[in-house]
């Protein structure tokens, strides 16, 4: 498959372990936010957003956690599968009324079976 | 599986040169939006259609342009190609002008020469 980073932070888990992928994000006015997945030679697939007037949403096996004092926001994974081994990016919607993402720089995880 | 195509898959040309990436978006979906995904950038939103007309522009350049056509499909043109242009070109829809949730096509991966 093709690389989407060469200098990627990375987070190797253990299947079955949970996972918390970190994101300090840019903009304090940012609405909306999401997590997408990158698979190795595939485009990204979403995961889960949350909007800035909450502060946790839990979606199947993913959490995502938004501290807005800090900018910071967090994916959790449960029982972290193979499957999950991907590059995973925050992005967040910086102009209120567009619908454009401003993507993070991306975290890749690697599951040991 | 997200719906949306992206043709070519690869491409490779030589600097100087001029090509057209194609995307079709999901089944009712309105809105293309053109992503280019370098090592040292990352993912980088470039332009926005909604509905045949420019919704948004972000960091493209002035040798590329977009277009969407009246059955919705979007092309891509980059022209004067550089070697730093080499870089993944995703395609991704929505339902409307200020949808959040995007839907990536596989990307075409350009390789300039």
């Amino acid at each position: 498959g093709e690389s989407v980073g060469l200098h990627l932070p990375t987070l190797s888990v253990q299947e079955g372990d949970n996972s918390i992928i970190n994101c300090a994000y840019s903009n304090s006015a940012s609405d909306y936010f999401i997590w997408y997945k990158q698979e190795s030679g595939k485009g990204p697939q979403f995961i889960i957003d949350i909007r800035s007037n909450m502060d946790k949403r839990q979606g199947q096996r993913v959490t995502v956690l938004l501290n807005k004092t800090v900018k910071h926001l967090s994916l959790q994974i449960a029982a972290t599968q193979p499957g999950d081994s991907a590059v995973y990016f925050c992005a967040e919607n910086m102009h209120s009324g567009y619908s454009t993402l401003t993507f993070g720089k991306g975290t890749m995880l690697l599951v040991s079976p | 599986d997200s719906g949306v195509t992206q043709t070519p898959k690869h491409l490779i040309t030589a600097t100087g040169q001029r090509v057209t990436l194609r995307c079709s978006p999901r089944s009712g979906d309105l809105s293309v939006y053109w992503y280019q995904q370098s090592l040292d950038q990352g993912l980088q939103f470039l332009i926005q259609y909604y509905n045949g007309e420019e919704r948004a522009k972000g960091n493209i350049l002035e040798r590329f342009s977009a277009q969407q056509f009246p059955d919705l499909h979007s092309e891509l043109n980059l022209s004067s190609l550089e070697l730093g242009d080499s870089a993944l070109y995703f395609c991704a829809s929505s339902l409307g002008a200020s949808s959040y949730e995007q839907y990536f096509g596989p990307g075409t991966r350009l390789t300039v020469t």
